[in-house]
């Protein structure tokens, strides 16, 4: 069974930073693409970012351009989100994903959230 | 890249079918069968119910059904059952990730 446990978030003030973790387990790792979509309050999902099984594709979106870094570690099944230079639009739930099959395929098995609140 | 349009709610009574539609561009849903949606009851992870268009994943009922025309992609829920009120998200994931605003279905 595919399992996805995000950990790390948290409350931090503007301008901090935190290390969101990911561990995966029911699947091999390594061959398969890995996202971080997060939700704010009251608001859609937005995908954030995209690894692919060797590290070798990385994506992110402008909105987080710069200041979060995805990295995974395909010997411990951890996928990882460095979020920094917080800012308050960033709070959310960030969520953990699985593609369902191969790139072209969308995320298909998700974690159950790590809530991160940037707040003064 | 804009976030796809959905209605932000939509309701029915046990028994009865939904639809909810999902707007994007010639860019994004129009150009490609790369659409899926997601269940999603709060406080829980969500769950893919149609990828590429209209596919279910194994272990989603067929009352779940997914179609597209155009720019547009609508999840039709047929039988609606009490437990299907959720949130519903669509997605296109072709040349990006993009998501809609979510819609909250209410089974009367």
């Amino acid at each position: 069974e595919v399992q996805l446990v995000e950990s790390g978030g948290g409350l931090v003030k503007p301008g901090g930073s935190l290390r969101l973790s990911c561990a995966a387990s029911g699947f091999t790792f390594s061959s398969y693409n890995m996202n971080w979509v997060r939700q704010a309050p009251g608001k859609g999902l937005e995908w954030v970012s995209s690894i692919s099984g060797s590290s070798s594709y990385i994506y992110y979106a402008d909105s987080v351009k710069g200041r979060f870094t995805i990295s995974r570690d395909n010997a411990k099944n951890l996928v990882f989100l460095q979020v920094n230079s917080l800012r308050a639009e960033d709070t959310a739930v960030y969520y953990c994903a699985r593609t369902l099959l191969g790139a072209t395929t969308p995320p298909g098995y998700w974690g159950q959230g790590t809530l991160v609140t940037v707040s003064s | 890249q804009s976030a796809l349009t959905q209605p932000r709610s939509v309701s029915g009574s046990p028994g009865q079918s939904v639809t909810i539609s999902c707007t994007g561009t010639s860019s994004d849903v129009g150009d490609y069968d790369f659409v899926s949606w997601y269940q999603h009851h709060p406080g829980k992870a969500p769950k893919l119910m149609i990828y590429e268009v209209s596919k279910r994943p194994s272990g989603v009922p067929d009352r779940f059904s997914g179609s597209k025309s155009g720019n547009t992609a609508s999840l039709t829920i047929s039988g609606l059952q009490a437990e299907d009120e959720a949130d519903y998200h669509c997605c296109s994931y072709a040349a990006s990730v993009v998501f809609g605003g979510g819609t909250k279905l209410t089974v009367l």
